[in-house]
């Protein structure tokens, strides 16, 4: 089945505890991104990447990292994570880097305490 | 600054009683304008893609039109099963960059 998997689904954790969620797709999609999405904000991206090696801010990039090791691996590093960072996460990716629709996984649950 | 506008923000309709969403944009030049559906604790779900003003195009009982400053969501005959977050989003042309811009959503609730 073609696919989006990102773990966790749910997440606690206390401020400054490094954390990774992984994202990975079983489409030879392209295109990945990070979004975050906040009460009255909507979808914010956070990173994206066009290819291997190759990544790029979104509009919201300030306290994560990303690398794209692998085309089908994607994952997002909170290195010292902060309540504000608090927040629903969604990986998304897309077989072009223009105009074409992006599949979403199932979303990540973070609270930084 | 690219922007995405939706509205109303929610929006509660009676079974049957057709309306429309609003998507509001601003950017350099567009490369492509995208509705999804989001139901409550799941991932969006791609809906439309429109590229050009004066495009339009249908599923089931939703039509996205696309003119140059604003997209319309149209829902003919809702039915209670069409409740969800109805999100708009932008490609924009410019800088070499890649991203999309999401709108708020619109929350749609059609009672039965």
């Amino acid at each position: 089945e073609a696919q989006v998997t990102q773990n966790p689904r749910y997440l606690i954790t206390v401020t400054g505890k490094k954390l990774t969620v992984t994202c990975s797709q079983n489409m030879n999609h392209e295109y990945m991104s990070w979004y975050r999405q906040d009460p009255g904000l909507g979808l914010r991206q956070i990173y994206y990447s066009m290819n291997v090696e190759v990544t790029d801010k979104g509009d919201v990039p300030e306290g994560y990292k990303v690398s794209r090791k692998e085309k089908r691996n994607f994952p997002l590093i909170l290195e010292s994570p902060s309540p504000n960072q608090t927040s629903l996460y969604f990986c998304a990716s897309s077989p072009t880097l223009i105009s074409y629709e992006q599949y979403f996984g199932p979303g990540t649950r973070l609270t930084v305490t | 600054e690219d922007q995405v506008t939706q509205s109303p923000e929610a929006l509660r309709l009676q079974e049957g009683e057709s309306s429309s969403l609003n998507c509001s944009y601003t950017v350099s030049g567009l490369r492509g304008l995208f509705w999804y559906r989001q139901d409550p604790g799941k991932g969006p779900e791609f809906l439309f893609t429109l590229y050009s003003a004066g495009e339009e195009k249908e599923k089931e009982r939703l039509k996205a039109t696309l003119t140059k400053k604003e997209s319309f969501l149209h829902i003919t005959a809702p039915k209670p099963e069409d409740s969800a977050t109805y999100l708009c989003a932008v490609q924009a042309i410019g800088s070499g960059t890649y991203k999309y811009i999401f709108g708020t959503g619109t929350r749609l609730k059609v009672l039965a």
